[in-house]
């Protein structure tokens, strides 16, 4: 099946605008994971949701950063008040979140989306 | 805090070359280490995932070892080929936790 797909793929936007990224997880995933990969930098973590439960902030760098998951597939990840210092690329990912599963621990990738903020 | 290097941050090599890529990490406590290779714009790809009880995966020409109470572990690529280059991340996964702390990986290129 598909994998997670990402959209856009590239935003360019102003500062103080706010955004809004999108994923698609894999189809029957029910673990959804946000990182940002800055320049320079490794991946950092920012948000997972798993199923019903309340899901992880504890990676939001500030209260700018939201992201909700509607009926426990798409999510969106919203940037207010975007600052320059967020421009990165935004990676999502997903597992089966099935502990009985092969491959539960294992996240796939989406391609990501680019922001620049100018 | 988890804390995860990788050294070095680039390597270029002569395909054919057999190659070693080092990552070590600072807190033991984890469920699992995970190799994952990333092409200029494009996700992580998986390569390997090795769990905290494991000592080594292996698929295909890779072969990734785990030594969890020296905090260390090697991506061995043998007979690299051009295709090979791509940066490699390796990422560990925390016991409670569901997030993967990532090193700054390391950027291979194989020359033809």
């Amino acid at each position: 099946g598909a994998g997670v797909s990402q959209s856009p793929s590239n935003k360019v936007t102003e500062k103080g605008k706010d955004v809004e990224l999108r994923c698609d997880p894999i189809s029957g995933h029910t673990a959804l994971y946000w990182y940002r990969q800055s320049l320079g930098q490794g991946l950092e973590f920012l948000i997972y949701f798993q199923g019903n439960s309340a899901p992880d902030k504890s990676g939001l760098p500030s209260d700018r950063f939201s992201a909700e998951r509607t009926g426990g597939s798409v999510s969106t990840l919203t940037i207010q008040r975007t600052q320059q210092e967020d421009s990165a690329v935004y990676l999502c990912a997903s597992s089966s979140g099935q502990m009985w599963e092969v491959g539960y621990y294992e996240q796939y990738f989406g391609p990501g989306t680019r922001l620049t903020v100018t | 805090k988890q804390e995860v290097t990788q050294i070095p941050a680039a390597l270029s090599v002569p395909e054919g070359e057999n190659l070693v890529l080092n990552c070590s990490f600072t807190d033991s406590a984890i469920y699992n280490l995970q190799w994952f290779r990333q092409d200029p714009g494009k996700g992580l790809t998986s390569l390997l995932l090795i769990q905290s009880s494991q000592r080594e995966q292996t698929s295909g020409r890779l072969n990734a070892s785990l030594d969890k109470s020296s905090g260390r572990s090697t991506l061995y690529i043998a007979a690299s080929q051009p295709g090979d280059s791509a940066t490699y991340l390796c990422a560990v996964r925390l016991l409670g936790s569901e997030k993967l702390v990532f090193g700054k990986g390391t950027k291979l290129t194989v020359n033809p």
